[in-house]
């Protein structure tokens, strides 16, 4: 079955703590994407990218890293420094440019 | 102006009705074109993509694609209660890996 995984489904959120995300697709995309999507809102993107070992910043990326090893594979941390991370992440990914973005199932964060 | 926008509804149809979604975007070099639904506490998943100005057609659904007035519509014909859900319209430029969304538009359909 190919696809996007994404874990845990859950997560929750220490004061002070970092916390990674994991995406990961079977699809062979070269791109991939987070978003946030805050109750009754839109998606906004935090960070994409394009090939291996390159992303780029989106709209929201302040308090969120990335890193891109693997083609499958692109987690995202969300760090200390983001005050308001309780929202649902949404991992995208697609083939290439203006190709369609499939999603993987979310995972939705709360802080404790 | 917002980039992609979208009545944030809730717009309510009878079951068996048409229902019209509409969706404008301010960059006139968008190329690509999307709808898809969300259900409550679920990811999207596509419903349709358009490239072309027209119609597409798959199923009930239909997309319409008008570029000169910079807008895209989504029709479910014969709508459902199952079709109940948010309606994301994604729209993108030329020669970018950026998609920008709308906030959507919630459908309810009336049994």
């Amino acid at each position: 079955d190919g696809g996007i995984t994404q874990s845990p489904k859950y997560l929750f959120r220490k004061e002070g703590q970092n916390v990674t995300l994991s995406c990961e697709q079977n699809l062979n995309h070269d791109a991939m994407y987070w978003y946030r999507q805050d109750p009754g809102q839109g998606l906004r993107l935090i960070y994409y990218s394009q090939i291996v070992n390159d992303f780029q910043k989106g709209d929201i990326a302040e308090g969120y890293s990335v890193s891109r090893e693997k083609k499958e594979s692109f987690p995202l941390t969300v760090t200390s420094a983001q005050k308001n991370p309780t929202a649902f992440y949404l991992c995208a990914s697609n083939q290439g440019r203006e190709e369609t973005q499939y999603f993987g199932p979310g995972t939705r964060l709360l802080v404790l | 102006q917002k980039e992609v926008e979208q009545n944030s509804g809730p717009l309510s149809v009878p079951e068996g009705a048409i229902a019209s979604l509409n969706c404008t975007y301010s960059d006139r070099g968008s190329q690509s074109f999307f709808w898809y639904r969300q259900y409550s506490g679920k990811s999207p998943e596509l419903i349709m993509f358009i490239y072309s100005n027209g119609d597409k057609e798959d199923g009930r659904f239909t997309a319409q694609l008008n570029k000169a007035s910079q807008y895209v519509s989504l029709l479910i014909r014969d709508s459902q209660p199952s079709d109940s859900a948010t309606y994301l319209c994604a729209v993108n430029g030329l020669r970018t890996y950026k998609y920008i969304f709308g906030t959507g538009t919630r459908l309810k359909v009336l049994a």
